[in-house]
């Protein structure tokens, strides 16, 4: 069944750590996103992939980094992580064309202490 | 003014009334509208999509649409305390602009029982 994963679900983790948040798909799609939302907050859009090898920031300024080697895997990595990036992250995958929303992941709940 | 707005709430109806969500776009392009519904603590998940003018129905859900007054809507009827979520209102251009969606800050909903 097509769909798309994150790992891991919650994440607990000292500052200074390097993190990598993963989002695997099998949907087929050339388009992902990573969102950023604090609890009760609006969604805020912090790096994008229109294919292999194409990533772009977002609209809110982010510390983290992408990369899109394979279509099915747009993995998120922080290099030092600090308590300001503690919030939820969200993958989602899209596709060309007026029919098609996002599917998103089910999320990744990130703490730095 | 913000692309695509929508009332924070939080928005209360008693169990077993019709709830009204609204949501206004600022983009004459938007060909594409997407309802979400996100349970707290959850990643936001498709309930509805519109692209014509007029209403479209799904069971208990209805989505309206006026692109002459960048106005869409989503009625929910008949609403259950397991409707009480944040609702979000998505919007897609046409062309090259289709790769992505534009959320709103959302609509929190409360169904009292």
């Amino acid at each position: 069944e097509a769909d798309i994963y994150q790992t891991p679900r919650y994440l607990v983790i000292g500052t200074g750590k390097k993190i990598t948040l993963e989002c695997s798909q099998t949907m087929g799609h050339d388009k992902m996103y990573w969102y950023q939302q604090d609890p009760g907050m609006e969604l805020h859009l912090i790096h994008y992939s229109y294919g292999v090898n194409s990533t772009e920031k977002g609209d809110l300024s982010s510390e983290s980094t992408v990369s899109r080697i394979r279509t099915e895997h747009f993995p998120l990595t922080l290099e030092s992580a600090r308590p300001s990036h503690t919030s939820q992250y969200l993958c989602a995958t899209g596709d060309w064309g007026q029919n098609y929303g996002y599917t998103f992941g089910s999320g990744t709940r990130l703490t730095v202490v | 003014q913000k692309e695509v707005e929508q009332n924070s709430g939080p928005l209360s109806v008693p169990e077993g009334a019709i709830a009204s969500l609204n949501c206004t776009y600022s983009d004459r392009g938007s060909q594409s509208f997407f309802w979400y519904r996100q349970y707290s603590g959850k990643s936001p998940e498709l309930i509805m999509s519109i692209y014509s003018n007029g209403d479209k129905e799904d069971g208990r859900f209805t989505a309206q649409l006026n692109k002459a007054s960048q106005y869409v809507s989503l009625l929910i009827r008949d609403s259950q305390p397991s409707d009480s979520a944040t609702y979000l209102c998505a919007v897609k251009r046409s062309g090259a602009g289709s790769y992505q969606l534009t959320f709103g800050k959302g609509t929190k909903l409360s169904v009292i029982p």
